[in-house]
C-alpha cells in the first residue's frame, strides 16, 4: 500500500524557472492538501481539495496553481519560482477533512531556488 | 483566524524519563487537537488526537490533555525510547479542512 507518493524528492530551480510538484494517492481519499515547511515555521496550507474539479486557497497561496482532475493526483504548480520558495513540500490526504480526521503526509520534495 | 503556540522548540530527556510538549491556541471555536510525529526525512505522521468534549486522552505511553478553559493543550509522553526522538506538531482545527500547526518541538532522547 503505497499511501502517499510526492515526486519529485529533490529539485533545484533557477529563478524564473516553472516547476510541477506531483502527488498522487491510493487510498481513494477525498481531501487532499498541500503544504510548506519552513524552518522553526510549521507547516502553513498553500491549497487544498474537497474532490475531484475543486480546489480552494489556503494560507499561503500566492506563486502557487494547482488543478484536481481525478481523486487520486494533485499536482502543485510553480510558475516563476523565487527564492522565497525554497522549503519543504508536503502532500497529504484524508478521507473526511484534515480537521477531523487523520491526515496521511508523503515523504516531501526539498526545493532550492537559487 | 487561528494561531497556535508550541513550547518548547527543543527537547532534551533522558532515556526512560517523561516529555512534556505544550500548546496554546486562539480560536475558542477549534474543537479537534492532533499531534503529528515527524521522523527525519519523513512526512509527518498523527500520533493521537483530542476533541473539545474529552479532558484527556491516552494510548500506551502517550496522553494528551486538553484544557479548553485556559486553550491549551499538552503531550506527554511517558518512560521515553530512543524512538520517540522526532519532531512533534500539535495542531488545532474547527473541524472543517484547515489545521493551524504549532511550529515544532524537536525532542532528542539521550541513551
Amino acid at each position: 500500500n503505497a499511501g502517499v507518493t510526492q515526486t519529485p524528492k529533490f529539485r533545484i530551480l533557477k529563478i524564473g524557472q516553472s516547476m510541477t510538484l506531483q502527488c498522487t494517492q491510493d487510498m481513494n481519499h477525498n481531501y487532499m492538501y498541500w503544504y510548506r515547511q519552513d524552518p522553526g515555521m510549521g507547516l502553513k496550507l498553500i491549497y487544498y481539495s474537497v474532490g475531484a474539479g475543486i480546489t480552494d486557497k489556503g494560507e499561503v497561496p500566492n506563486g502557487y496553481n494547482v488543478s484536481r482532475s481525478t481523486t487520486e493526483d494533485f499536482p502543485l504548480r510553480l510558475e516563476l519560482a523565487a527564492p522565497s520558495q525554497t522549503s519543504v513540500y508536503f502532500c497529504a490526504s484524508s478521507l473526511g477533512a484534515s480537521g477531523i480526521t487523520e491526515a496521511f503526509f508523503g515523504q516531501g520534495t526539498r526545493l532550492t531556488v537559487v | 483566524g487561528e494561531n497556535v503556540e508550541q513550547h518548547p522548540s527543543t527537547l532534551s530527556v533522558q532515556e526512560g524519563d517523561s516529555a512534556v510538549i505544550k500548546c496554546t491556541y486562539s480560536d475558542s471555536a477549534s474543537n479537534y487537537f492532533p499531534w503529528y510525529k515527524q521522523e527525519l526525512g519523513k512526512g509527518p505522521q498523527l500520533i493521537i488526537d483530542i476533541r473539545s468534549n474529552v479532558g484527556e486522552k491516552k494510548d500506551q505511553r502517550i496522553a494528551v490533555t486538553l484544557n479548553k478553559t485556559a486553550k491549551h493543550f499538552s503531550l506527554h509522553i511517558t518512560e521515553t525510547q530512543p524512538e520517540d526522538s522526532a519532531v512533534y506538531f500539535c495542531a488545532a482545527s474547527r473541524g472543517n479542512e484547515k489545521l493551524t500547526f504549532g511550529t515544532g518541538t524537536r525532542l532528542t532522547i539521550i541513551p
